[in-house]
């Protein structure tokens, strides 16, 4: 089945601590993104990268950081430096250029201890 | 700074009646504005629109673009109370693959 999968679904924070949401896809696209969605906000891109081995940031990159190092996978980690990190995350990823659209995975929901 | 902005941002009807839920926007080298569905968890696509004028139409669900005014509306007709969701309002720009997102309009359908 082609497709996007995040994991966890759900993942518990302590104060300090690193922690690291998984995205993956299979669907062969070169774009992958994150997203953090707030309730009565929408969703704000954190990072995205359109290419293996480069990403850029998104409007609320601080506390975060990704790497890209196969075009399958673009993992997220949530530092200690993020205050506020409870938020529904999602990842979604398209192809580059043209008229593509992107797609969405299930989502992870990140909550604080 | 690119903004989306949606309206209203919450809406509740009966099943049967017909709502319109627009989008406007301020983007600089605008490309499409796309519009998602977000029932539990992943927003799943609906529709793209890059024309003015061009009426996209699936099932009771339409959409159209106005590139001179700047908005687009959504349109759903004899609501049905799997149409109860958030819908997404998304605009891109030439130069970048990035989405802009808009608040969303939490849409309620009552039996």
């Amino acid at each position: 089945d082609g497709g996007i999968t995040q994991s966890p679904k759900y993942l518990f924070r302590k104060e300090g601590q690193n922690v690291t949401l998984s995205c993956e896809q299979n669907l062969n696209h070169d774009a992958m993104y994150w997203y953090r969605q707030d309730p009565g906000q929408g969703l704000r891109l954190i990072y995205y990268s359109q290419i293996v081995n480069d990403f850029q940031k998104g409007d609320i990159a601080e506390g975060y950081s990704v790497s890209r190092e196969k075009k399958e996978s673009f993992p997220l980690t949530v530092t200690s430096a993020q205050k506020n990190p409870t938020a529904f995350y999602l990842c979604a990823s398209s192809y580059f250029g043209g008229e593509e659209t992107q797609y969405f995975g299930p989502g992870t929901r990140l909550l604080v201890l | 700074e690119d903004k989306v902005v949606q309206s209203p941002l919450s809406l509740v009807v009966h099943e049967g009646d017909t709502v319109t839920l627009n989008c406007s926007y301020e983007v600089t080298n605008f490309r499409s504005l796309l519009w998602y569905k977000q029932e539990k968890k992943a927003p799943t696509f609906l529709f793209m629109l890059t024309s003015s004028g061009i009426e996209k139409k699936s099932g009771r669900l339409s959409s159209i673009l106005d590139k001179k005014e700047l908005f687009s509306i959504l349109n759903i007709t004899a609501t049905q109370t799997g149409d109860s969701a958030i819908y997404l309002c998304a605009v891109r720009n030439f130069g970048n693959e990035k989405l802009t997102f808009g608040t969303g309009t939490r849409l309620t359908i009552i039996p």
